[in-house]
């Protein structure tokens, strides 16, 4: 089976810049997360879809960041204005997020990817 | 507001000794943990989870204890190896919170030879 795709793996961009993010989730997972981790820190959460809708977006920054997953599989992550402290790898997660299904289910991360903002 | 944190921010360990990584946790609603292990440049990797209604889960060389008096769960690790060594996360999470997770700071775990 394959995993949560991401990419770029790496991105290096200087302040004021614009920057975006892809993930492709497991298929079939209805649930998809976007986690932001500073270095030495636990992951955290930016944004949650259940399917092409939003269901948890309380700590994304609004001024700078979107998500968007209009189709319910695949999302995209963006900054504009990127900011120095923005510095941290964004994770993407997804999870089967069935109807009725556990309050929790286990949530598969991708590799990442990198931000370096100059 | 709710935590769920390490004890300690880093182990060492000698290869095949035991190694144990504690958490707590603040929300006693909390009915889902689950332990993830990140190693370096790579997103966290599901190592095992535990229900509230259970106190002990085993998987491969793992094992997760749950004590909900004390709101507190550890991570059993036997005969540890150097492919161990990485940052290991706990998170936890609660019926209606839309299946978000509560996450810890981490505890690095380095295997000396």
């Amino acid at each position: 089976e394959a995993g949560v795709a991401q990419s770029p793996r790496y991105k290096i961009i200087e302040k004021r810049q614009s920057v975006a993010f892809w993930c492709n989730p497991i298929s079939g997972h209805a649930t998809l997360y976007w986690y932001q981790q500073i270095l030495g820190q636990g992951p955290k959460l930016l944004i949650q879809f259940q399917n092409n809708g939003v269901v948890d977006d309380s700590q994304l920054p609004k001024d700078r960041f979107s998500a968007e997953r209009l189709k319910g599989v695949d999302s995209t992550l963006k900054i504009q204005p990127a900011k120095l402290e923005d510095s941290a790898v964004y994770l993407c997660a997804s999870s089967l997020g069935l109807a009725g299904g556990p309050s929790t289910d286990t949530q598969y991360f991708g590799p990442g990817t990198r931000l370096t903002v100059l | 507001g709710e935590s769920v944190g390490l004890h300690l921010p880093t182990l060492s360990v000698q290869e095949g000794d035991n190694s144990i990584i504690n958490c707590a946790y603040s929300n006693s609603a909390s009915d889902y943990f689950i332990w993830y292990k990140q190693e370096s440049g790579k997103g966290p990797q599901f190592i095992i989870d535990i229900r509230s209604n259970m106190d002990k889960r085993q998987g491969q060389r793992v094992t997760v204890l749950l004590n909900k008096t004390v709101k507190h769960l550890s991570l059993q690790i036997a005969a540890t190896q150097p492919g161990d060594s990485a940052v290991y996360f706990c998170a936890g999470g609660y019926a209606g919170n839309n299946r978000k997770l509560i996450w810890g700071l981490g505890t690095s775990l380095a295997v000396n030879p």
